[in-house]
């Protein structure tokens, strides 16, 4: 019982590098989604993705790409890594209409 | 637009200790609610759920009615353990929505031995 994979799950980047935060999910879910959490601002979307071929913007989205090319996967890239992205990443996956996230344990990625 | 609102934390308590962590929303028509928790290191994780008025959620111990009157969905427990020890966050999906969930700020509950 996989549910949601995230990796890595620890990373350290300097200003400007680019990596890719890889999340894949076993339930067949329609919905996945990409979250950041910082301390004392809760869990802000950054974007998400209702099947594949689709994605939108969520709250946050600037400095931030995805793409959505199977049900199974969503990867999440930084272009151009900011201090400000320093944060932990959370991936979390729906099933149609059960409003029932499903989180993977996170990726803390610290931007120096 | 929908909103929701929890009380501040860190709240603290000493083990055995009667638990309420309050939440009220803003929202049209009639939004389904949620408490989610999150333990230390992990991701976050769903807790209870109701969907309309006047339902009751219960997990764990952990309650929480759906009150229409009040837009309210406060979370309770009887007796709380240290393994309670946890940030809990309260959310709703409103009518118009098949995923999007709206969130609080979350709560950070400690418990004392």
């Amino acid at each position: 019982n996989a549910g949601v994979t995230q990796t890595p799950k620890f990373q350290v980047l300097k200003t400007g590098q680019s990596m890719t935060l890889q999340c894949a999910q076993d339930m067949n879910h329609e919905y996945m989604s990409w979250y950041r959490q910082d301390p004392g601002m809760g869990l802000r979307l950054i974007h998400y993705s209702v099947g594949a071929g689709i994605t939108d913007q969520g709250e946050v989205p600037n400095g931030y790409n995805v793409s959505r090319s199977t049900t199974e996967d969503f990867p999440l890239r930084l272009l151009s890594a900011a201090p400000s992205q320093t944060s932990v990443y959370f991936c979390a996956t729906s099933g149609r209409g059960t409003g029932e996230l499903f989180f993977g344990e996170g990726s803390r990625l610290t931007v120096l | 637009g929908n909103s929701v609102t929890q009380m501040e934390g860190p709240v603290t308590l000493s083990e055995e200790a009667f638990l309420t962590i309050n939440c009220t929303y803003t929202a049209t028509g009639y939004p389904s609610l949620f408490w989610y928790v999150q333990y230390p290191g992990e991701g976050l994780q769903l807790l209870l759920k109701a969907t309309k008025a006047d339902d009751k959620g219960s997990n764990k111990g952990f309650e929480a009615t759906y009150r229409k009157e009040t837009t309210s969905f406060h979370l309770e427990k009887g007796s709380v353990q240290v393994s309670d020890s946890a940030v809990y966050f309260c959310a709703l999906r409103g009518m118009d929505s098949n995923y999007q969930l709206i969130w609080g700020a979350g709560t950070k509950l400690i418990i004392k031995p």
